[in-house]
């Protein structure tokens, strides 16, 4: 069936970086765009970015731009998204959606990966 | 950014209710409006789509309307298992925006 599968919880000190995976399976890997959503403890649902991984290109939302990096590897259909410098405050679930058809919706979500910004 | 604002952030009905959720975006957005259900615990899932198309699977009693700024999520019949988190979000601008979302809650 078709599903993502993300990499495990990770902990890390501030000034870090995390790389976290998304592997996907039951479809054709790069036909569908893949978005990073991430949600910080008790809070809402936040957009990061986007690959399109038949071909690579990314957009990131202006607030994380400089700081995260999505890359995907064809060969074992697997997404990738990089955060560096972390700080307390990017403690979150970080969560792979893929995007559905021509318009934009999120139809499968990966379980999400916690990541945890602590001294 | 398009901002998103749900109403209300909680809500507390019972069994068998009709509830209503809504969502006002800061600017016209169309049509371009997606409803998600989070539990506890879990990732998001998609109800809603392009305002008020059905997504595969999701049963009848969820709908959505509304164009524009003002959107609306009903339950026609509310059940147990339909206690959740619900997000509206746009795409007409990136970033994509999520409303704070509505918590759910059985009376």
């Amino acid at each position: 069936q078709v599903q993502l599968v993300q990499s495990g919880a990770e902990v890390k000190k501030p000034g870090a970086s995390v790389k976290v995976s998304c592997k996907a399976s039951g479809y054709t890997f790069t036909s569908y765009y893949m978005h990073w959503v991430r949600q910080a403890p008790g809070q809402g649902l936040e957009w990061m970015g986007i690959i399109n991984p038949s071909g690579g290109s990314t957009s990131y939302a202006q607030k994380f731009q400089g700081r995260v990096t999505m890359t995907r590897d064809t060969s074992t259909s697997t997404v990738y998204m990089e955060l560096s410098s972390l700080r307390s405050e990017d403690t979150a679930v970080y969560y792979c959606a893929r995007n559905f058809g021509a318009t934009v919706r999120f139809d499968i979500w990966g379980q999400g990966t916690m990541v945890t910004v602590s001294s | 950014d398009i901002q998103m604002t749900q109403s209300p952030s909680s809500l507390s009905a019972s069994v068998g209710d009709r509830v209503t959720i809504t969502c006002q975006a800061s600017q016209d957005i169309s049509n371009y409006l997606n409803w998600y259900q989070q539990k506890p615990g879990k990732a998001p899932k998609l109800l809603i789509y392009d305002a008020s198309n059905l997504e595969t699977g999701v049963p009848s009693r969820f709908s959505g309307s509304g164009s524009g700024t003002d959107f609306t999520f009903t339950i026609s019949s509310l059940q147990p298992e339909d206690i959740a988190t619900y997000y509206c979000q746009q795409y007409d601008n990136l970033p994509q925006t999520f409303g704070q979302g509505t918590k759910l809650e059985i009376k």
